[in-house]
């Protein structure tokens, strides 16, 4: 079964809106999870890491006052699409990191589609 | 993290055994090679990883060569559900386990 869960898993809204999407380890602590946008017939592209109870590290190119990045606790890190523009439509997929042997290096969510009008 | 070089795009036919190749040369002896695939809106789903034997699991194998410079994962019987864009990644573990995608290989199942 699923060890990720992303929630929602789709969202349409307004132009201005602020946008919160929710990404939780459903079996495991995750100190770490990773954020994702991957844009139509394009591959995953790594927005910024997530640590527990530090700021995140935002890749190059990506504003972090505009995506909002929250780890508050072992296993839920948030990703908040501050005043949301038709441009931030895309598919944002989370992942958490798995420090435990033998098991794969990430786990990740099945993607929150944004559609912003 | 090596960089890896897949085709952009294949075919298989249904029911036969789908061969997706990659290339990664300047591989370092502490990677591991990991290959996720994507379904259609969905998120990347582990297959399968390996350091340098071969490896098999219910899903697929992994055949690396000898000197590690490429690999190729095999479904042995591809279904239309297999359908999807296979990533190949070079990863060292123990680090921030980063994964940084590359293009990937869309494979078609042709029914």
């Amino acid at each position: 079964g699923a060890v990720v869960s992303q929630h929602p898993s789709w969202v349409i809204c307004k132009s201005g809106t602020s946008v919160k999407i929710e990404c939780r380890s459903l079996d495991f602590q995750a100190t770490t999870m990773f954020w994702y946008r991957q844009f139509p017939k394009q591959s995953l592209m790594l927005m910024a890491t997530s640590n527990e109870g530090s700021k995140a590290t935002y890749e190059q190119g990506v504003e972090k006052d505009k995506f909002l990045i929250n780890h508050a606790s072992l296993t839920l890190s948030t990703l908040t699409v501050t005043s949301a523009h038709p441009e931030d439509s895309s598919f944002y997929i989370c992942s958490a990191r798995d420090h435990r042997v033998g098991r794969q290096p990430q786990h990740f969510g099945d993607g929150t589609r944004l559609s912003i009008l | 993290d090596a960089k890896t070089t897949q085709p952009p795009s294949m075919d298989c036919a249904e029911g036969r055994a789908a061969n997706l190749p990659c290339n990664h040369s300047t591989i370092s002896g502490n990677e591991y090679v990991y290959w996720y695939r994507q379904i259609h809106s969905q998120g990347p789903q582990y297959i399968i990883h390996g350091l340098k034997n071969n490896e098999t699991n219910e899903m697929a194998s992994l055949i690396i060569t000898e000197d590690r410079k490429s690999s190729t994962l095999i479904l042995p019987h591809a279904t239309l559900r297999d359908t999807a864009v296979y990533y190949c990644i070079a990863l060292t573990r123990g680090r921030d386990d980063k994964i940084i995608f590359g293009k990937g290989t869309r494979l078609h199942i042709l029914p």
